[in-house]
């Protein structure tokens, strides 16, 4: 099977942007997460959307948001970009939402805010 | 609330020996727990998880951890440490609670492997 996709791998944009970006699961697994990595704060979870219903949400402003689409297929929208949004972003998946469940990584979009 | 706590956040080894690496959580649940492993500009891959199976886990690459309540720890541990395992190796923690099945990750151990 394939793993986690997301693209783009990369992405440089200017304070006050905003950016999409996009993650393909594991073929069948419905539920997609997403955590945002930095040096100061670590891996940190943003959301989690399971059959195109967001479940969970994190601590972050209301400028991140994401959605998902009926192929499980989800996106990430960060509005008005700071610098402080520089960071590696993962999309996870699993097959089902339940606590027990191993959530499969992605290998990142890195971020820079200038 | 569930969080977790690696108790170094460097570990530097020789090749050959032995490696641990440290975690204890906090879970108000029975807690599922698991170690990834991240090399430089990858993402994180699964090296083994807890569920409330048996206590002692095997993963990936002679990797192993033990679960142990009484202390809530889930060291990871290897007897022989190879260079390709150099790499940051989070724990992390997914507790049942309420309205939430989020991982919670640790800060991070770095590991290094000296020939």
């Amino acid at each position: 099977k394939a793993g986690v996709t997301q693209t783009p791998r990369y992405l440089i944009k200017t304070r006050g942007q905003q950016v999409t970006l996009s993650c393909s699961p594991i073929s069948g697994h419905r539920s997609v997460s997403w955590y945002q990595q930095t040096p100061g704060q670590g891996l940190q979870f943003l959301f989690e959307y399971f059959s195109e219903t967001q479940r969970n949400k994190g601590n972050f402003p209301g400028r991140f948001s994401g959605r998902q689409f009926s192929n499980s297929r989800s996106e990430m929208n960060v509005s008005t970009l700071e610098l402080g949004d520089s960071a590696l972003y993962l999309c996870a998946s699993s097959s089902l939402s339940a606590h027990t469940d191993t959530q499969y990584f992605g290998p990142g979009t890195r971020l820079t805010v200038l | 609330a569930q969080s977790v706590t690696q108790l170094d956040s460097h570990v530097s080894v020789s090749e050959g020996t032995p490696v641990l690496l440290r975690c204890n959580y906090s879970s108000s649940y029975s807690p599922s727990l698991f170690w990834y492993v991240q090399h430089p500009n990858k993402g994180l891959q699964l090296l083994l998880k807890y569920t409330s199976a048996a206590t002692l886990v095997k993963g990936i690459n002679g990797f192993e951890a033990e679960f142990k309540k009484s202390e809530t720890s889930f060291h990871l541990t290897k007897p022989s440490a190879h260079m390709s395992d150099a790499a940051e190796y989070f724990c992390v923690v997914n507790d049942l609670d309420t309205g939430r099945r989020a991982l919670t990750f640790g800060s991070g151990t770095r590991l290094q492997v000296q020939p």
